[in-house]
């Protein structure tokens, strides 16, 4: 299996703030990368697809880059309701996912 | 607006049986392949299976073959898991997850449940 890992697995942040969530893929994994946001007792929600694809009705303060190993989400000015954990996923090979990066209120 | 209700969790002995259900609306179920996918404080989420859109293609992560069986019915517009054989390491919440592809052929989960929990327990 491919093994994704996220950094940092939490950070503390204010609203305006610029964020960056790195996730690292154990092999290639070309633009088969996902980004999701989940907050306490929900679903995961998709953000963005395919490395850098907004999926349709996410603000567009989040953005992803990153082609091969190594992708980042990022949130251009944090709100406050962007205060989540967050998952990379790729879709490579069998799905797998990072262990999630949890944003915080500093 | 798309749908997906999952039900069926509860809690259940060491060795002992269940059966989840994930419910569709909103679209046309018999087009979309769909996935179960597990949730755990420990292991974070885990792809647990994934049936093709007619039922043709079934896969399982290592963990639960031969033991969890997923399967769908079209016409009900509902997917199943029947989970056999259930260790206290499958406890976790389990969604069901719609697949769709982009224009580039990344697959990605559109929409999810909210989930059913399992906790096996004696």
């Amino acid at each position: 299996d491919i093994q994704m890992t996220q950094s940092p697995s939490s950070l503390s942040a204010s609203v305006g703030d610029r964020v960056t969530i790195t996730c690292r893929a154990s092999q290639s994994i070309s633009r088969y990368l996902n980004w999701y946001q989940q907050k306490p007792g929900k679903a995961p929600k998709l953000l963005i697809y395919a490395g850098s694809s907004l999926q349709s009705g996410v603000p567009s303060r989040f953005s992803g880059r990153g082609s091969g190993t190594d992708f980042t989400l990022t949130i251009s000015s944090l709100q406050p309701e962007d205060f989540a954990t967050y998952y990379c996923q790729q879709s490579y090979s069998t799905p797998t996912f990072g262990q999630g990066t949890k944003v915080e209120i500093k | 607006q798309v749908q997906l209700v999952e039900s069926g969790g509860g809690v259940v002995q060491p060795g002992r049986s269940l059966r989840l259900s994930c419910t569709a609306s909103g679209f046309t179920f018999s087009a979309y392949a769909i996935h179960w996918v597990r949730q755990t404080p420990g292991k974070g989420l885990e792809w647990v299976s994934l049936i093709s859109y007619d039922g043709g293609n079934k896969y399982y992560t290592d963990s639960v073959k031969g033991r969890f069986t997923i399967s769908r019915d079209n016409s009900k517009n509902t997917l199943f898991l029947q989970m056999d054989s259930l260790r206290p390491e499958d406890t976790a919440v389990y969604y069901c997850a719609r697949e769709i592809y982009s224009g580039d052929s990344v697959s990605h989960f559109d929409y999810w449940g909210r989930g059913t929990l399992v906790t096996v327990s004696s």
